[in-house]
């Protein structure tokens, strides 16, 4: 059974401050995705990484894939209110495509004013 | 409506009641998807259809059916369920619809479940 552990569970930061989301597996995937869910919401994608040692930026959140492909992290800096949410890795890629994804635990993220 | 709605957000079933959860979505997709997100375990897929046909049962029991009378619409019909069902049930869609396929999914809100 593939597993995918996201570190911390939670997070209760100050607004400005920066911070990473770890997503650690034993498993290899070709694909790792990141999302988004905020309250009463389903979770929206954020990012597709595909390659290991891949690096991607989107505005203050920086991405990284794993050279070996089985952890990811995400990095936000300068937090801001609106990134208030839980935040979801998920693997998947190969013969299964991104249909069987398998998500993560959960790493749930306050920033407060 | 746009994007993928579903309905009720909110549903309190005893363990004897028979309900359905419905799931619409509006963006000319072929592929559906029920999750189960509960507060103690991962998001966790339980079944997927492409152009209307189920490709996918994650071992869910049998008190879940699904119904996918097409591709824009997606039923969950629950019977006899016990209180550790309770959970957000989430329906997501995705273009492709063929088993494998890369394609972005897009969630629904969810509906909120509680099993008494």
């Amino acid at each position: 059974t593939q597993l995918l552990e996201q570190s911390p569970q939670f997070l209760s930061i100050q607004e400005g401050e920066n911070l990473t989301v770890y997503c650690n597996s034993s498993s290899v995937f070709s694909s790792l995705q990141w999302y988004r869910q905020e309250p009463g919401e389903g979770p929206v994608l954020l990012v597709t990484v595909v390659t290991g040692g891949e690096v991607k930026k989107l505005k203050r959140l920086t991405f990284q894939f794993g050279d070996a492909r089985k952890d990811s992290s995400l990095h936000i800096t300068a937090a801001q209110p609106g990134d208030t949410g839980l935040y979801l890795c998920a693997g998947g890629g190969g013969n299964t495509g991104f249909q069987k994804l398998v998500f993560g635990t959960g790493t749930r993220l306050l920033v407060s004013p | 409506e746009t994007g993928v709605t579903q309905t009720p957000r909110h549903l309190v079933m005893g363990m004897t009641n028979k309900k359905s959860l419905k799931c619409e979505q509006h963006l000319g997709h072929n592929a559906m998807y029920w999750y189960k997100q509960s507060a103690k375990k991962p998001l966790e897929l339980m079944f997927v259809y492409n152009f209307k046909e189920q490709t996918e049962n994650n071992s869910v029991p049998s008190r879940f059916s699904p119904e996918c009378p097409n591709s824009s619409h997606l039923f969950l019909h629950l019977h006899t369920l016990q209180p550790e069902d309770s959970a957000l049930y989430l329906c997501a869609s995705s273009q492709d619809g063929i088993a494998g396929g890369t394609d972005t999914q897009y969630f629904g809100p969810g509906t909120r479940l509680t099993v008494l």
